[in-house]
């Protein structure tokens, strides 16, 4: 699987938005870029995927970069609740198992 | 739509003993479930992927005899800690695959957290 790189962590002010990076410069064509959030003692919450062009859902917005090797993360009104580690995890068409790296611990700041 | 449930949530056992945890889904049927551990601090590593009616597919340093996982209907899988010992203690979270479109997305179950003493 190809490997992702993301910051160890990031903090943000509530109510602000919040823009988490993911480097992905192997990503092959087939590859789709996902993103899951984990809250303490949980398991990954599903937060959004894309493959090419930009996306979003009531949850957030995902930006991909034109040559796919990078995509953002936006939180656009970050709360208390979203404080979490979110992963940034790419996947084969085929939809083989995700291989986790260690995330970006985000803190939201009342 | 989309959930997935474990049980249970968190269980105690003694080392020694033997220890099920179910992973189900609940509103979708999956042929592919996956069974991740997570320590204390760490990210979640995948032990193996469960294939409904044949056997799993176990990663590399875990062992099959060790972890027994069942996957015998299109909605459960079940993993087995046989003989626990207290460094089996962790976070076991399954997640199962479902096909959307053209892509496929994991959803992931809340987790069971296994204390070995």
């Amino acid at each position: 699987d190809a490997k992702t790189t993301q910051p160890n962590s990031m903090e943000s002010n509530e109510e602000e938005p919040v823009h988490l990076p993911c480097n992905h410069s192997t990503i092959s064509g087939t590859d789709y870029i996902h993103w899951y959030r984990q809250l303490p003692s949980q398991g990954p919450e599903y937060v959004i995927h894309g493959l090419t062009s930009n996306v979003n859902n009531r949850m957030a917005s995902l930006a991909i970069a034109e040559d796919r090797k990078s995509s953002t993360l936006i939180l656009h009104r970050a709360t208390l609740r979203d404080a979490a580690v979110y992963y940034c995890i790419l996947s084969i068409e085929g939809g083989q198992n995700f291989v986790f790296g260690p995330g970006t611990r985000l803190s939201v700041l009342p | 739509g989309a959930v997935v449930s474990q049980h249970p949530s968190r269980v105690i056992c003694k080392s020694g003993t033997s220890v099920k945890i179910e992973c189900r889904s609940l509103d979708f049927q999956a042929t592919t479930m996956f069974w991740y551990r997570q320590f204390p601090k760490q990210s979640l590593m995948l032990m193996a992927t469960s294939n409904e009616g044949s056997k799993a597919t176990y990663e590399q340093g875990v062992e099959k005899d060790k972890f027994l996982i069942n996957h015998a209907s299109l909605t459960l899988s079940t993993l087995t800690v046989t003989s626990a010992h207290p460094e089996d203690s962790s976070f076991y979270i399954c997640s199962a695959r479902l096909l959307r479109g053209l892509s496929y997305e994991q959803y992931f179950g809340p987790g069971t957290r296994l204390t070995v003493t």
